[in-house]
């Protein structure tokens, strides 16, 4: 089955400066990757996803990039904010099953 | 809009009590899910369905049930409550499946002492 590894599992960022999730995937047939930000106490919420068929998505200051070939995208979050302070999840999906980091927990220092 | 609810919030059983989860989604979505979030460990599916009548096994199925009779509602039934269960639960929706947005609830927090 698929195994998403997720790194680093905490990061710490002053504010203002940006922020990197990596993950990993081992299922060559995953063709959807999902970011999820989860706040305390809330549900994770989608917050930005690409398709085998991208190599790069961008919204505001959060991007996602895909290397299927190496099997690893990343989440990279620019100009960090206090409310960018939460988990996040990347998740990797083969149409029939979504599977999930570990999650990292972000923290940013003002 | 409310999208997804689950009750109650926060609840503690005593091992081997039962008690059904509550999930409710008023977007008219064919898929729902349900999740456990253990610490580090991330979200283990635990059953889902893909429509009213239909069901089927996630990840980590053992000692749960489910049921869908509605298109609106996905229960999550715990039999013999062990301390194993003491998990944040989510239940989750979506349109058209694993490959798509998927919508969460709130969480429900469950101690099993």
């Amino acid at each position: 089955g698929e195994n998403v590894e997720q790194h680093p599992s905490t990061l710490s960022v002053q504010e203002g400066d940006s922020a990197v999730i990596k993950c990993t995937y081992s299922d060559s047939a995953s063709n959807y990757f999902p970011w999820y930000k989860q706040e305390l106490g809330k549900g994770p919420q989608l917050i930005i996803d690409i398709r085998s068929n991208v190599g790069e998505k961008k919204d505001q200051r959060i991007a996602v990039t895909l290397n299927k070939t190496a099997k690893h995208f990343s989440l990279h979050i620019t100009e960090t904010q206090p409310e960018d302070s939460a988990v996040y999840f990347c998740a990797a999906s083969n149409d029939y099953k979504l599977s999930f980091g570990a999650g990292t927990t972000v923290t940013v220092r003002a | 809009n409310a999208g997804v609810t689950q009750t109650p919030k926060f609840r503690i059983l005593k091992i081997g009590q039962s008690m059904t989860l509550q999930c409710t989604q008023d977007m008219n979505h064919n898929y729902m899910y349900w999740y456990r979030q253990d610490p580090g460990m991330g979200l283990k599916l635990i059953y889902y369905s893909v429509g009213a009548g239909i069901t089927d096994k996630g990840e980590v199925p053992n000692g749960y049930n489910v049921s869908r009779s509605t298109t609106e509602d996905f229960p999550l039934r715990l039999e013999l409550a062990a301390p194993s269960q003491t998990s944040v639960y989510f239940c989750a929706s979506s349109d058209t499946g694993f490959g798509n947005t998927i919508y969460f609830g709130e969480g429900s927090w469950l101690t099993v002492v």
